[in-house]
């Protein structure tokens, strides 16, 4: 159980154009959703937290307006890539927790998905 | 604000020896901590977890980690791997109980543990 799918698993878009991302739980109901991004050999880094029906919660020096994210059902969270450049190319991750008890409950991860903007 | 420093960024090592993967964390709160593992093309799987109680923590398939609080650190560590531990591994930690960071993950930087026969 407690599996997260992403979609698309790579993506290749031009410069300027929007690139939208989703990530959902298979098997449970996902209240909290965040969105990671992994630059090549280094950690990954929080971008924002998402919650069923209410606005993302962005980290300092994430653009809210740029990576815009939906939590629109508690299986489905969306993110967009706005106006993509090439500094935008990374790979992005989500994890899916059922928020239980929110500081220890089980992040479930996605596969991620590789976006390559030229 | 929190981090996570993994020492090393590749550990190779041969069938049947014992591995320890490097972890310690800086904070200024009480944390979580985490191991995550992930296999290549495949997502983060939790390895292991510290919430509170014993220092000591024990995996399925054979590793554990401890923390140690004095030296802020959560190693990993296994007393003979197996082929199939060829995987990259993370350690992560999270704001405890009313913390700022209450349920965010800080990641470190990954460390590539390769088994050869």
């Amino acid at each position: 159980g407690a599996v997260v799918s992403q979609h698309p698993s790579r993506v290749i878009c031009k410069s300027g154009t929007s690139v939208k991302i989703e990530c959902r739980s298979l098997d449970f109901q996902a209240t909290t959703m965040f969105w990671y991004r992994q630059f090549p050999k280094q950690s990954l880094m929080l971008m924002a937290t998402s919650n069923e029906g209410s606005k993302a919660t962005y980290e300092q020096g994430v653009e809210k307006d740029k990576f815009l994210i939906n939590h629109a059902s508690l299986t489905l969270s969306t993110l967009t890539v706005t106006s993509a450049h090439p500094e935008d190319s990374s790979f992005y991750i989500c994890s899916a927790t059922r928020r239980v008890r929110l500081s220890t409950d089980t992040q479930y991860f996605g596969p991620g998905t590789r976006l390559t903007v030229l | 604000a929190q981090s996570v420093t993994q020492l090393d960024s590749q550990v190779p090592v041969f069938e049947e020896a014992p591995v320890e993967l490097r972890c310690n964390y800086s904070s200024s709160v009480s944390v979580y901590l985490f191991w995550y593992v992930q296999y290549p093309n495949q997502g983060l799987q939790l390895l292991l977890k510290y919430l509170s109680g014993s220092t000591l923590v024990e995996s399925i398939n054979g590793f554990e980690a401890e923390f140690n609080k004095s030296q802020t650190s959560f190693h990993l560590r296994k007393p003979s791997v197996h082929i199939s531990d060829t995987a990259e591994y993370f350690c992560a930690v999270s704001g405890g109980a009313g913390g700022t960071s209450y349920g965010k993950l800080t990641f470190g930087q990954g460390t590539i543990l390769t088994v050869h026969p």
